[in-house]
């Protein structure tokens, strides 16, 4: 009864470093999202799928890269890293479209 | 773009007074959600309102969403030191895409 889970739960990052953090859910949801918060503010939408293969553009998707090979993983990955991209991830997934989120633990990153 | 503005940001209580948070939104929406995020936590999903007038009731809280279909609110009666945190609404209008408010942070004296 895993949920959603997010890897790492937190990082450091040099300015112009890439990465990839990682979601897996084990509900069998078709859709999936990224979202980052930042103090005092709500979560924005980065990118989400609604189904494997299938991915698209959110509020605030520069910078970010994402793909769905399979139904369990929506990983994000950091081309290069800058400043303003430190903030707090959340993965989400739900059964359909705005059906209720399931929402990882987060991942907490610092761009140094 | 689509616009979902919250009041207040802060709210403090005594414990036992009610809060209520309220949800705006620039343009109609067909559903709307509302979550809990506790310090240092992630969201969790309380309830969807879908229905234009739509009253729902979870023990102590109360959600309502507007018969324009443009805002809704959650009411907490008689708020507990548990119920500290901050409460998000989403609202949606095209499909796969959601737009949160800032959200309104509660804090309960005891």
């Amino acid at each position: 009864n895993a949920g959603v889970t997010q890897t790492p739960k937190f990082q450091v990052l040099k300015t112009g470093q890439s990465m990839t953090l990682q979601c897996a859910q084990d509900m069998n949801h078709e859709y999936m999202s990224w979202y980052r918060q930042d103090p005092g503010m709500g979560l924005r939408l980065i990118h989400y799928s609604v189904g494997a293969g299938i991915t698209d553009q959110g509020e605030v998707p520069n910078g970010y890269n994402v793909s769905r090979s399979t139904t369990e993983d929506f990983p994000l990955r950091l081309l290069s890293a800058a400043p303003s991209q430190t903030s707090v991830y959340f993965c989400a997934s739900s059964y359909e479209p705005f059906y209720g989120y399931t929402f990882g633990s987060g991942t907490r990153l610092t761009v140094v | 773009g689509q616009q979902v503005m919250q009041i207040p940001q802060y709210q403090h209580v005594q414990e036992g007074e009610d809060f209520t948070t309220y949800c705006n939104s620039s343009t109609t929406l067909s559903n709307i959600q509302w979550y809990k995020q506790r310090p240092g936590g992630h969201p969790v999903f309380l309830i969807q309102l879908v229905k234009s007038g739509e009253v729902k009731k979870q023990k102590r809280l109360t959600f309502q969403f507007g018969e324009a279909k443009k805002n809704s609110s959650l009411h907490i009666t008689a708020t507990q030191t548990t119920d500290v945190g901050t409460y998000f609404c989403a609202g949606e209008t095209n499909a796969g895409k959601s737009t949160f408010g800032d959200g309104t942070t509660l804090t309960v004296k005891p």
